[in-house]
């Protein structure tokens, strides 16, 4: 699978967008853009996924790049409740089970 | 209902104790996962169950033990630990592990957090 770069922290005004980007220089054409978040004392949450096409849903939308080598995670109207640590993972989906690789992702901060 | 429960909350245990981890889901799920994650760190894949059999394993020591008794319940047996086995491990679960047939949602219990001393 193909390694993910995030910045290591972000802040976020309360009511405004959150940006957070992920790049994947190295990804392939089968492989999958996931983003999960992870709440302090809680397993990691699925949040969206896509391959090209820009995808949204009810918790955000999810950016990619023409040439796929990068994409942002939007949460539009990120609340207090949003302080997380978000991760992005590219993985491609095989027969030999379906294994997330977790890089370091960006730890975001919500701020009143 | 899209909840995978893990049990306990918190454990703690000697160098020499055996006790297990138990994990649960409802959904129907085929797939099962165990995950291990240090203080700070992202959470590192154990082993993979499809369809009640076992199909990865990273390299885990012995002193874990998975066993997934049927297709809604997972364990993890724990023996002769060492303290720096110390952390929270993460069951999930998924539709069947990736048939090819598509991408799959993994969904996660809260964890067992666990300390050995």
């Amino acid at each position: 699978d193909a390694k993910t770069t995030q910045p290591t922290s972000m802040d976020c005004a309360e009511g405004r967008a959150a940006n957070l980007p992920c790049n994947h220089s190295t990804i392939s054409g089968n492989e999958y853009v996931y983003w999960y978040r992870q709440i302090h004392s809680q397993g990691p949450q699925y949040i969206i996924h896509g391959l090209k096409n820009n995808e949204t849903n009810e918790m955000a939308s999810l950016i990619i790049t023409e040439d796929r080598k990068s994409s942002t995670l939007i949460l539009p109207h990120a609340t207090l409740r949003d302080t997380a640590v978000y991760y992005c993972i590219v993985r491609v989906v095989h027969n030999a089970g379906n294994m997330l690789t977790f890089g370091g992702g960006t730890r975001l901060m919500v701020k009143p | 209902d899209t909840e995978v429960t893990q049990t306990p909350k918190h454990l703690v245990m000697g160098m020499t104790n055996k006790k297990s981890l138990k994990c649960e889901q409802h959904m129907g799920h085929r797939a099962m996962y165990w995950y291990k994650q240090k203080a700070k760190k992202p959470p590192e894949l154990m082993f993979v169950y499809s369809y009640e059999k076992l199909s990865i394993n990273e390299s885990v020591p012995s002193r874990f033990s998975p066993e997934c008794p049927n297709s809604s319940l997972l364990n993890l047996h724990l023996h002769a630990l060492q303290p720096e086995d110390s952390a929270l491990y993460l069951c999930a679960s998924s539709q069947d592990g990736g048939s090819g047939r598509g991408v799959e949602t993994q969904y996660f219990g809260p964890g067992t957090r666990l300390l050995v001393l």
